[in-house]
Parts: C-alpha cells; structure tokens; sequence
C-alpha cells in the first residue's frame, strides 16, 4: 500500500540556518505529493504540493521538489526563522481516490 | 473565504461516556473528511464524505464511532462509548474540485 516515511524529529536549528527534512514515499502509480504545517495548538495548514515528476512546490521560502527516481519530497528552507518552528507533514495524494497518507511528521525548533 | 469549522476546540471526558465532534466545511466543498491524529503521529483517515454519502470508512472504529452529514454539508463525528486510546486531536478537512483538503484547527479529546 502507499507510504509515507519521513526522516525522525526533533530538528532543532539556529535562525538563519539552512533546513532540509527528508521524506520518501512508496505508491503504486503517479500520486501528488504534498508538504503541511502545523503551528501549536493549530490544524494543518498546506504548505506546498507538487503533482507531477520533476515538479517543484515552493512557498514563504520552502522549497522541495517531487523526484521519482529517488521517490522523494524532500523540504528545503534556505534561511530559518524562529516563526518555523513546528510540526512539518509530508503526504502523499493517491490520485483515483483522493486519499491523503501522511507521515509520522517532524518538529522543528528555530532557536533565535 | 471563510475556513474549516469546527467545534468544541477542547473536550475532556471520562472513559465510556460519549462525545460528539461537529465541522463546517468551506461552502460548495462537496468532499469531507474526519482524521484522527494521535500524538506524535500523522492524520489518519476516518471517514470519508462525497455530498451526503460516504466514500471510505474503512479504517472506522464501526462498534464506537459514528458520523453523518444528513444535509451534504456540516457533519458530526460521535464516539460512543470513549476508551482511553481514543484521546486524539479529531481534524475535519473539506475538499473541492481540485486535490487539496483544508484543514480545520481540529478538537482536541482527552479521555480519562
């Protein structure tokens, strides 16, 4: 079945640091890829997606770019800020369906 | 546009008694979805609405938990009765034509 496996938290960073949080996916076929956020005390909010192979998702300085070859997504931010810190999602998009797998999520503290 | 809402934001309960979530999805979004997010854990699917019918409730505890969405628009989520491994953030999260879901800010159920 379809999965989603990101790399293992917390990440913590200085701000200004740059950020990479990993995520690789198992699907039959060709899903949508996507990136949540998740502030404390708050629901998920969308981040960035990707639909296709070669793709690339960006917003508010996140980047990631969906790879097929290496069936990864992973989450890129060149410089951090303190407002980052939270709970980032990686999730996969199964296309007939519109069911979303996440993974298990990552914690990000940005230290000033 | 307003978001996804939902309601209480906050319950707590002892074990066996019961509990009611609700959700308003953004207007005209025909699907609707209620996850169960465990601490430390990705959203996990529920239910699944298309209008009024369900799509996919197979991952819903059937003997406990309950949902409607008699009108095809706001929906209920019951557990009855509650067990302690139910304690979760319950999200709800509407999508329209295109594959992305909005999340509401979730309700946070601590059962003891």
């Amino acid at each position: 079945g379809n999965s989603v496996t990101q790399m293992e938290g917390p990440v913590t960073l200085s701000e200004e640091a740059f950020l990479t949080i990993n995520c690789t996916y198992t699907a039959t076929g060709y899903p949508s890829l996507f990136w949540y956020v998740q502030y404390p005390g708050e629901g998920l909010q969308l981040l960035l997606k990707a639909t296709k192979a070669d793709d690339k998702g960006s917003n508010k300085g996140f980047e990631a770019t969906y790879r097929k070859e290496t069936t990864s997504f992973h989450l890129e931010k060149g410089s951090v800020q303190v407002s980052d810190s939270a709970v980032y999602f990686c999730a996969l998009l199964y296309n007939s369906n519109y069911k979303l797998t996440f993974g298990k999520g990552t914690l990000l503290t940005v230290n000033p | 546009e307003a978001g996804v809402a939902q309601s209480p934001r906050y319950k707590i309960i002892e074990k066996r008694q019961s509990v009611a979530f609700w959700c308003n999805p953004i207007s005209g979004h025909a699907t609707l979805y209620w996850y169960q997010q465990i601490l430390g854990q990705g959203p996990k699917l529920l239910i699944q609405f298309q209008n009024n019918g369900v799509v996919d409730d197979s991952q819903l505890p059937k003997d406990r938990f309950s949902a409607e969405r008699l009108k095809g628009v706001d929906s209920t989520l019951k557990i009855q009765p509650a067990k302690l491994e139910d304690s979760a953030v319950y999200l709800c999260a509407s999508r329209g034509e295109r594959k992305t879901q909005y999340f509401g800010p979730g309700t946070r159920l601590l059962v003891l």
